[in-house]
């Protein structure tokens, strides 16, 4: 069973650098085509993709957003780092983090983890 | 960026009613689309992707159909457990992009 959830602070202020990561379990981390995306959901509105980690290193962020955010492996092989810098109230929202069942390219994704609420206000 | 646009944006039925949503993408995208379902509170989970192929463990109440730009979810009974929000999205190109969402109540 594939099971996700995300981690970190709840309230950042603004300016300030979000860090999240995204623990996992359920499947393999030597392919090259296995995929962690995030994706993010404000209050009320819809779901926005960020970016994605394929375990062959490669990324692709959403380019609206590309030159704020970094994805990258955590410290052990069922970790996946989410970085946003600059902060700002319109980035308050739910992030999720999921698994891509592939093939490369194909974005969609199954399953999710739970999502934590970001709030970012001073 | 494709633009998806999802009508109707709500609407109220009833259990057993059958239902259909759908999705139009700003261009063609073949039939790189996937749908979602998210309850309050809950992250979204997949129903189809592909168009038209059920996600395993999805209930075959759930289909999809269309190719190119045009899409529609249906939902042949409505059970109690449907009544959710639902979302189409395309990963044709980059970035991959969501429609703004449907959601059902009961009437």
């Amino acid at each position: 069973q594939i099971t996700l959830k995300e981690s970190g602070p709840t309230l950042v202020n603004p300016t300030q650098t979000l860090t999240l990561t995204c623990n996992f379990s359920g499947f393999s981390v030597t392919r090259g085509d296995v995929g962690v995306g995030w994706i993010r959901q404000p209050p009320g509105k819809p779901l926005e993709w960020l970016g994605i980690l394929y375990w062959n290193d490669n990324t692709r962020y959403n380019p609206f957003l590309k030159s704020r955010l970094t994805i990258t492996k955590g410290t052990s092989n069922n970790q996946v780092v989410l970085t946003v810098t600059d902060m700002d109230p319109v980035d308050t929202g739910t992030y999720y983090c999921a698994h891509s069942p592939g093939p490369v390219g194909e974005w969609w994704f199954a399953p999710w983890g739970q999502g934590t609420l970001v709030t970012v206000s001073a | 960026a494709i633009r998806m646009t999802q009508s109707p944006s709500s609407f109220s039925a009833s259990t057993g009613d059958r239902v259909t949503i759908t999705c139009r993408a700003s261009q063609g995208i073949s039939t790189f689309l996937a749908w979602y379902q998210q309850k309050p509170g809950k992250a979204p989970k997949v129903l189809i992707h592909a168009a038209s192929t059920l996600q395993s463990g999805v209930p075959p109440r759930f289909s999809g159909s269309g190719s190119g730009t045009d899409f529609t979810l249906t939902i042949s009974r409505l059970e109690s457990e449907d009544f959710a929000t639902y979302y189409c999205q395309q990963y044709y190109d980059y970035p991959p992009t969501f429609g703004q969402g449907t959601t059902l109540e009961i009437k």
